[in-house]
C-alpha cells in the first residue's frame, strides 16, 4: 500500500514569499501532523490535525499554518518566509483517534524547503 | 517544562557490537517514540512503548516508567544499522517533544 506522500520533494524559495506544502497520508489513516527539522534545532513539532480539526499545536508563529481536506490530505502553509525557516519539513499520518497513537506514526520523506 | 534528553549524541562501533543509545525525559510521559533516520531524511517508527519492553528482531527498546528513562539496544549491529536514532516522548498535553538525536556509525 501506498506511504505518505509529500509534495514537493524540494523548493526554493524568496525571503518574504509564502509556500505551501502537501501530504497525502496513508489510505485510512486520519491523523496528520507536520514537524520541522534543522540543525540547529532538530525536529520540533508543529500541528495534528484530526478529521479536519487542529487538535495540536506546537510552539511556532502564525506565519506558520495548516489546514486538512475530507479526504484527510493536510496542507501547511508558511507566510513570509524567513531564512531561518530553511528546513526538512516532514509529515506522519496514524491510524485511530488516539493519542498517542495505538499503532504508532508512518512519516513521509518530506520537503526540503530552502530560503533565499 | 517539557524536555527530552538523548545520550550519547555521537557513537562509533565495530560490527557485532552492542549498542546502548539513551533517552531521558523531565515529567510523565504518556508513550515515548523510537526513530530511525537514514541519511536523505527518510524516518522509521521503530516502536513506540508506554511499559517494559518491545524487540523487533536485533532491536529491543525498554522503558522505565518511575525513573522516567528508556533505551535502545542493537545486539549484533551492522553497518547497516548507521542511522541517526531519535526518541520522541508523547507527553500529557499530547505534545511530542524530540530527543536531539543519536548518529550511529558501525564500521565492518
Amino acid at each position: 500500500k501506498a506511504g505518505v506522500t509529500q509534495t514537493p520533494r524540494y523548493l526554493i524559495k524568496t525571503r518574504g514569499q509564502q509556500v505551501t506544502l502537501s501530504c497525502s497520508p496513508i489510505s485510512g489513516h486520519r491523523s496528520v501532523s507536520w514537524y520541522q527539522q534543522t540543525p540547529g534545532q532538530g525536529l520540533q513539532f508543529l500541528f495534528e490535525y484530526f478529521s479536519e480539526t487542529q487538535r495540536n499545536k506546537g510552539n511556532f508563529p502564525g506565519r506558520f499554518s495548516g489546514r486538512q481536506f475530507s479526504n484527510s490530505r493536510s496542507e501547511m502553509n508558511v507566510s513570509t518566509l524567513e531564512l531561518g525557516d530553511s528546513a526538512l519539513y516532514l509529515c506522519a499520518s496514524s491510524f485511530g483517534s488516539r493519542l498517542p497513537p495505538s499503532y504508532g506514526y508512518t512519516f513521509g520523506s518530506g520537503t526540503r524547503l530552502t530560503v533565499v | 517544562k517539557n524536555e527530552v534528553e538523548q545520550s550519547p549524541q555521537n557513537l562509533t562501533a565495530q560490527e557485532g557490537e552492542f549498542i546502548t543509545i539513551n533517552c531521558s525525559y523531565s515529567v510523565g510521559i504518556s508513550a515515548l517514540h523510537w526513530l530511525q533516520q537514514h541519511p536523505g531524511g527518510g524516518i522509521v517508527s521503530l516502536f513506540m512503548l508506554s511499559s517494559g519492553k518491545k524487540k523487533h528482531g536485533r532491536l529491543i527498546a525498554t522503558i522505565n516508567i518511575q525513573e522516567k528513562h528508556s533505551s535502545l539496544h542493537i545486539t549484533a549491529s551492522h553497518p547497516r544499522d548507521s542511522a541517526v536514532y531519535i526518541c520522541a516522548a508523547v507527553f500529557n498535553t499530547d505534545k511530542l517533544i524530540f530527543g536531539t538525536g543519536t548518529r550511529l556509525q558501525v564500521f565492518p
